[in-house]
């Protein structure tokens, strides 16, 4: 299979501060990943399509300029979420694809206080 | 717009019990349909899937067929063990390439009893 990682795997910030999450495929290359977030008990919502070499691609009510996405290269992307208040606290995850499937990253858990 | 819907969790069940799990969607062209599998502390996985009308995706004893006439992939076990505790995600997907995007369902948590 293909394995993709996220770190960290929790973090708890402070209001105010900028926080990066790390996505990475370990075993194959992803020009395009994709970052999305879970709210409890809810599904999971598509933030935007990560593009290596270009600009992100955004879902409509996702602010761009709160949540920085960078694709650095073929096996990292990476979410910074900006000037973070709690509404943010929240679950994100990030997927790339191979031959036509989805990997998973297991998830990083975002607690803003 | 394009949506799925599953059925709230949690669900409970005893060992060997039959499992359904029930989820439809809405989609304005011809979808690929999903179920993905979250085990506790881990990412999504994709447990199986179906890419046209009345194909049936199966993996694990878990099957589920597409139903164009009612726009339904309900996700069958016919007898559940205690490992399939996790929560269990229809989705799918316009466009079954690489670059897709997918459309989730709420998730539905499944625990199972010895």
């Amino acid at each position: 299979g293909a394995v993709v990682s996220q770190h960290p795997s929790r973090v708890i910030c402070k209001s105010g501060t900028s926080v990066k999450i790390e996505c990475r495929s370990l075993d194959f290359q992803a020009t395009t990943m994709f970052w999305y977030r879970q709210f409890p008990k809810q599904s999971l919502m598509l933030m935007a399509t990560s593009n290596e070499g270009s600009k992100a691609t955004y879902e409509q009510g996702v602010e761009k300029d709160k949540f920085l996405i960078n694709h650095a290269s073929l096996t990292l992307s990476t979410l910074t979420v900006t000037s973070a208040h709690p509404e943010d606290s929240s679950f994100y995850i990030c997927s790339a694809p191979k031959d036509y499937e989805q990997y998973f990253g297991p998830g990083t858990r975002l607690t803003v206080t | 717009g394009d949506s799925v819907t599953q059925m709230e969790g949690p669900v409970t069940l005893s060992e060997e019990a039959f499992l359904t799990i029930n989820c439809t969607y809405t989609a304005t062209g011809y979808p690929s349909l999903f179920w993905y599998v979250q085990y506790p502390g881990e990412g999504l996985q994709l447990l199986l899937k179906a890419t046209k009308a009345d194909d049936k995706g199966s993996n694990k004893g878990f099957e589920a067929t597409y139903r164009k006439e009612t726009t339904s992939f309900h996700l069958e076990k016919g007898s559940v063990q205690v490992s399939d505790s996790a929560v269990y995600f229809c989705a799918l997907t316009l466009m079954y390439s690489s670059a897709s995007k997918i459309i989730f369902g709420s998730g539905t948590r499944l625990s199972i009893r010895p």
